[in-house]
């Protein structure tokens, strides 16, 4: 079966540091995907892995163990602005008529607060 | 570069009503998806197009939803008739490609309230 898991929700204050976790059982894997969604929006790229190891964009990094099958988001010197839900979302293994296909997780609310 | 189009932004009918919402995605983008949205969730997959081919419409709930890509560019999602359960957001998105890094561009969604 394919199960994505994030918690619902985060709060943190602004300045601090969060770390979002997801982890996933999915059939095959082809990397994952961090989207940042705002309330009422459409969901933006925030990062992708595809490797074990750490990806650094900014004030935004994301990891991921294969093996573990986990993944985090990390957010540092967080800012109003950041408040928004955070998608996890796995790439299937690109096999018949599923090839490529996203599978997301709920979604996590994080909430900065001053 | 203008990113992904859809409309109508926001759509109220009443149930066993039809409705269609139209997606233009990236210029040169051959993949195009449409999926669902419900409040709190993650988007859910209902259709994948290569170029003007559904390669994925798995999830597609066919009694009552279709979608076409005539000429591998604009896309239409219909549903006939409509029923409370699909009040929800229908995301469009596009890719280059489908696989690997390929990245997904999402439009801004079309807000369905059916009563």
């Amino acid at each position: 079966g394919q199960n994505i898991d994030q918690p619902t929700e985060m709060t943190a204050t602004e300045g601090a540091i969060v770390q979002i976790n997801c982890t996933y059982q999915t059939s095959g894997f082809n990397g994952l995907f961090w989207y940042q969604q705002h309330a009422g929006e459409a969901p933006t790229f925030l990062s992708y892995n595809v490797l074990d190891g750490l990806e650094e964009k900014g004030r935004f990094s994301s990891f991921l163990s294969r093996s573990k099958g986990y993944s985090y988001l990390l957010l540092k010197e967080l800012q109003m602005k950041d408040s928004a839900s955070y998608l996890c979302a796995v790439r299937e293994e690109n096999y018949g008529g599923s090839q490529g296909n996203l599978i997301f997780g709920k979604g996590t609310k994080l909430s900065v607060k001053p | 570069e203008a990113g992904v189009v859809q409309s109508p932004r926001y759509k109220i009918i009443e149930k066993k009503q039809p409705v269609a919402f139209w997606c233009n995605p990236i210029s040169g983008h051959n993949t195009l998806y449409w999926y669902l949205q419900n409040l709190g969730q993650g988007p859910e997959l209902l259709i994948r197009y290569e170029n003007e081919e559904a390669v994925d419409d798995s999830q597609l709930p066919k009694d009552r939803f279709s979608a076409e890509r005539l000429k591998g560019v604009d896309s239409t999602l219909k549903i006939q008739p409509a029923e409370l359960g699909d009040s929800a957001v229908y995301l469009c998105a596009s890719s280059p490609g489908s696989g690997g890094y390929n990245e997904q561009f999402f439009g801004p969604g079309t807000r369905l309230t059916v009563l």
